[in-house]
């Protein structure tokens, strides 16, 4: 597609579900991010996904959090068991895998996840 | 570990007034560097960016920034507001490992 697309736009849902939050890259693009929104704070960052590499998932907060990513393309971050403070807005952003220079990252418009 | 840190949490300026947001970084080599624009309920765009070169970098809507090593600083600007510029503004700096890290932000309120 022509951008980040991101899916559910809006997800409310009952302490102790499980919720999934989709994302579909740039076509072609073969990073992709994961980051973390929460009111009044910056960004922070989740999970890295870059081609057919072991993924980076050192700002995962918690073992409940966790994210795939099928055949390079489409991923899914799924966090179990949701807390209040999961309360945020989840951006995605994919970039093309630079052979000089950077194309930057090009980001969704983010899945708002309210936990009530 | 690099980390950007951005001063300011919240700006108001006059439209028509010039703007200035600081921002400087903590990264051990030589950064590459980012600015980006989120307005209400909108994902994050592009403003511009920095790798090498011509120290002063020109973006979109009218928005410069410019690399000041000595400072570690990549503080971003713009002559003259519009109303539209209210946004927040976030700057960026990745790491050789390809990971973004991003300051806290700065709300930019734009009055009449």
């Amino acid at each position: 597609g022509a951008g980040v697309s991101q899916s559910p736009s809006n997800k409310v849902t009952e302490k102790g579900k499980d919720v999934e939050l989709r994302c579909d890259p740039i076509s072609g693009h073969t990073a992709l991010y994961w980051y973390r929104q929460s009111l009044g704070q910056g960004l922070e960052f989740l999970i890295y996904f870059q081609g057919n590499s072991a993924p980076d998932k050192s700002g995962l907060p918690s073992d409940r959090f966790s994210a795939e990513r099928t055949g390079g393309s489409v991923s899914t971050l799924t966090i179990q068991r949701t807390q209040q403070e999961d309360s945020a807005v989840y951006l995605c952003a994919s970039s093309p895998r630079r052979t000089q220079g950077d194309s930057g990252y090009t980001f969704g418009s983010g899945t708002r996840l309210t936990v009530v | 570990a690099q980390s950007v840190t951005q001063p300011d949490i919240h700006i108001t300026v006059s439209e028509g007034a010039s703007l200035e947001l600081r921002c400087n970084y903590s990264y051990g080599a030589t950064p590459y560097l980012f600015w980006y624009v989120q307005s209400p309920g909108q994902g994050l765009q592009l403003l511009l960016k920095y790798f090498s070169g011509d120290t002063l970098v020109q973006g979109i809507k009218g928005f410069e920034a410019e690399f000041k090593r000595s400072q570690s600083s990549f503080n971003l600007r713009k002559p003259s507001v519009h109303w539209s510029d209210a946004a927040e503004y976030f700057c960026a700096v990745r790491s050789n490992d390809y990971k973004l890290s991003f300051g806290a932000g700065t709300t930019v309120t734009v009055r009449a």
